[in-house]
């Protein structure tokens, strides 16, 4: 099975900041990497698919990149709303269907 | 408005069942794949099953296998898990989820509130 590893597992910021939180697949899962996040007590909510591709109603300020192993999440500027956690997912060879493990995103 | 809406948790002893129902509305869901993913209290995502929108194709994740059974009735729109000789690993809430397919790589668009399952 593959696996997928986000770093890092926490990270503080402040309203403003660039952040890129990174996803790295046990082996190559060519685009078939997603991304979501969870606000504390709601469901998670579909950001980027297929490596970049951002969902209707998504800020701009989100966007996605990578290629193979390694895939990264980026917020050009932080704003209060986006305090989450994040979570990649992959279905490169379904079943089973893996999220990396999350990466909460605090307010510094 | 697209929604998902699920029912059917509660507190149950283990080794006991449950049934979760899952009603969609505001999209054509016989057009559709569905899944089941569930969060642990304080843990991540974890997928849980996945079906096909004729129900030709089912899928579990190993620590379900043998246990849970998802089905659907694409004549009332109810996606279902029939969750038996459960244990405590399996408390969590269970969220139904929409599956999207873009170029062989499977996404869930659209998600419900969840409904959370106790056992103890």
């Amino acid at each position: 099975d593959i696996q997928l590893t986000q770093s890092p597992s926490t990270l503080s910021a402040s309203v403003g900041d660039r952040v890129t939180i990174t996803c790295r697949a046990s082996q190559g899962i060519s685009s078939y990497l997603n991304w979501y996040q969870q606000r504390p007590g709601k469901a998670p909510k579909l950001l980027i698919s297929s490596v970049f591709n951002l969902q209707s109603g998504v800020p701009s300020r989100f966007s996605g990149s990578g290629s193979g192993t390694d895939f990264t999440l980026t917020i050009s500027s932080l704003q209060p709303e986006d305090f989450a956690t994040y979570y990649c997912q992959e279905s490169y060879s379904i079943p089973p269907i893996t999220f990396g493990q999350g990466t909460r995103l605090e307010i510094k | 408005e697209v929604l998902l809406v699920e029912s059917g948790g509660g507190l149950v002893q283990p080794g006991g069942s449950l049934r979760l129902s899952c009603a969609a509305s505001g999209f054509t869901f016989s057009d559709f794949s569905m899944m089941w993913v569930r969060q642990a209290p304080g843990k991540g995502l974890e997928w849980v099953s996945y079906i096909s929108s004729r129900s030709s194709t089912i899928y579990y994740a190993d620590s379900v296998k043998g246990r849970f059974t998802i089905s659907r009735d694409n004549a009332v729109n109810s996606l279902f898990l029939q969750m038996n000789s459960l244990r405590a690993e399996d408390s969590a809430i269970y969220y139904c989820a929409r599956a999207e397919w873009f170029e062989g790589n499977y996404y869930m668009d659209v998600w419900g509130e969840g409904t959370t399952v106790t056992v103890s």
